[in-house]
């Protein structure tokens, strides 16, 4: 069963327009959200988070926003850059859990 | 300040083999978790380890493995290899644990098993 669900694949997009990444959980006691971007023969390194007392938050071109009614958040890229490729993991977590991740969207920007 | 270590960074095993991975976390961190990424499977849980203990662990068979010792520093087993256990093996350390803040993350062990 899985409780994090990033049902886009890939995505690809073009420099310098709006990249936007979702990201769907099934578990109404996650409260705790992130995303981690991830380069090949990398590992995975953080991005940005939210707690679910919040809708959105915001680091400089990156933006998260949460709609926990629906149970959905997503992560705006604004503009996008070529160095923005790569596989994006989105992330949940309750107290004292493990922290919970879905199967990536890879990310392509062209030039 | 040093990041995550992982050790080895890639070896070769074949199946009904075992083989032992290991894992330094940043200084001061003093929870570990480990996780399975394979293609399309994205990172799943294997568990997670708090000054020793085993907080959590995901839906693995008893083959997986893991412990932590008293400086932090974990090692995780698997037993009696398969063809599916060919994977990237990640190590992530925090403070506290994934549920009350970021994982920092090594660069993961691949593993090939023939």
């Amino acid at each position: 069963d899985q409780q994090v669900k990033q049902n886009s694949p890939s995505l690809s997009v073009q420099e310098g327009r709006i990249s936007i990444l979702n990201c769907d959980y099934t578990n109404s006691m996650f409260d705790y959200f992130l995303w981690y971007k991830k380069y090949p023969a990398e590992g995975p390194t953080f991005l940005i988070s939210i707690s679910s007392i919040k809708d959105k938050n915001e680091d400089g071109r990156f933006t998260v926003f949460l709609n926990k009614s629906a149970k959905h958040l997503s992560l705006h890229i604004v503009p996008s850059q070529p160095g923005d490729s790569a596989v994006y993991f989105c992330a949940a977590s309750s107290a004292g859990t493990a922290l919970i991740f879905g199967k990536g969207t890879t990310l392509s920007v062209s030039s | 300040k040093a990041g995550v270590t992982q050790t080895p960074r890639y070896l070769i095993k074949t199946r009904g083999q075992q083989v032992t991975l290991s894992c330094s976390p940043i200084s001061g961190h003093r929870s570990v978790s480990w996780y399975q990424q394979t293609p399309g499977q994205g990172l799943q849980f294997l568990f997670e380890y708090f000054s020793e203990t085993q907080r959590n662990k995901g839906n693995f068979p008893g083959r997986f493995s893991g412990r932590q010792f008293s400086n932090s520093r974990s090692e995780m087993n698997v037993s009696t290899l398969e063809l599916g256990d060919s994977a990237l093996y990640l190590c992530a350390s925090s403070l506290a644990g994934g549920s009350t803040g970021e994982l920092f993350f090594g660069e993961g062990s691949r593993l090939t098993v023939l």
